[in-house]
């Protein structure tokens, strides 16, 4: 399973954009992106998913190069309430179809007014 | 809500005790997965059961274990408890396959004192 690498931490305002990058460079070719937020005491929350390219839904926006060795999790225009802290995960299906998240020290957003 | 429950809450044990923690998958959902996070870092996989079977396991020692049930809910059971147990313990449930969402219970702090 390839291992993620990304920020301890990030500060940012109320109303800016927040850009927040995962390095992987031993993605396999099977390998998804995903993106999970996790607030004190709560379990992580799925915010987004990719295999390449540009994927984009109501709360993020996931940028992924041709290379797939890295990804940007894109957050616009921040609000308090997403002070949290930010997984990338990458992952696989096993043939035996057990896929198991694998999470890293994740990244803690700070979003200030 | 995602649909996953989990019981307790919270809970507080004695060294040397046995545990057994719940969960209800949310509906549709065949595949449980078990997560441990400690304070400060990020969930570190267990186990996973798919169709009532263990179907993948993490680096932890044979005094947990689990179930599934043939309606899917799920338990974790740890015995011989000890300090460094004490911990958020997550459920997450999905369909099998890495380019499905998991979806994560709230949790159950453990405290072993």
């Amino acid at each position: 399973l390839a291992k993620t690498t990304q920020p301890i931490s990030m500060d940012s305002y109320e109303g800016q954009e927040v850009n927040i990058t995962c390095s992987h460079n031993n993605i396999a070719t099977n390998d998804y992106i995903t993106w999970y937020q996790q607030f004190p005491s709560q379990g992580p929350r799925f915010i987004i998913q990719g295999y390449k390219t540009k994927v984009t839904n109501e709360v993020a926006s996931l940028f992924i190069p041709a290379d797939r060795k890295s990804s940007t999790l894109s957050l616009p225009r921040v609000s308090l309430s997403d002070t949290a802290v930010y997984y990338c995960l990458v992952g696989r299906s096993l043939m035996d179809s057990s896929y198991k998240l694998i999470f890293g020290s994740g990244t803690r957003l700070l979003v200030r007014p | 809500e995602t649909g996953v429950t989990q019981s307790p809450t919270h809970l507080i044990k004695t060294r040397g005790q046995q545990v057994t923690l719940r969960c209800s998958s949310q509906s549709g959902h065949n595949t449980v997965s078990w997560y441990q996070q400690a304070l400060g870092q990020g969930p570190q996989f267990i186990f996973q059961y798919y169709r009532e079977e263990e179907n993948g396991r993490g680096n932890f020692p044979p005094r947990f274990s689990g179930l599934q049930f043939p309606n899917y809910s799920s338990e974790l059971n740890v015995n011989a408890l000890e300090l460094d147990d004490s911990a958020l313990y997550l459920c997450a449930s999905s369909f099998p396959g890495g380019d499905t969402e998991a979806f994560f219970g709230q949790g159950t702090r453990l405290t072993v004192v």
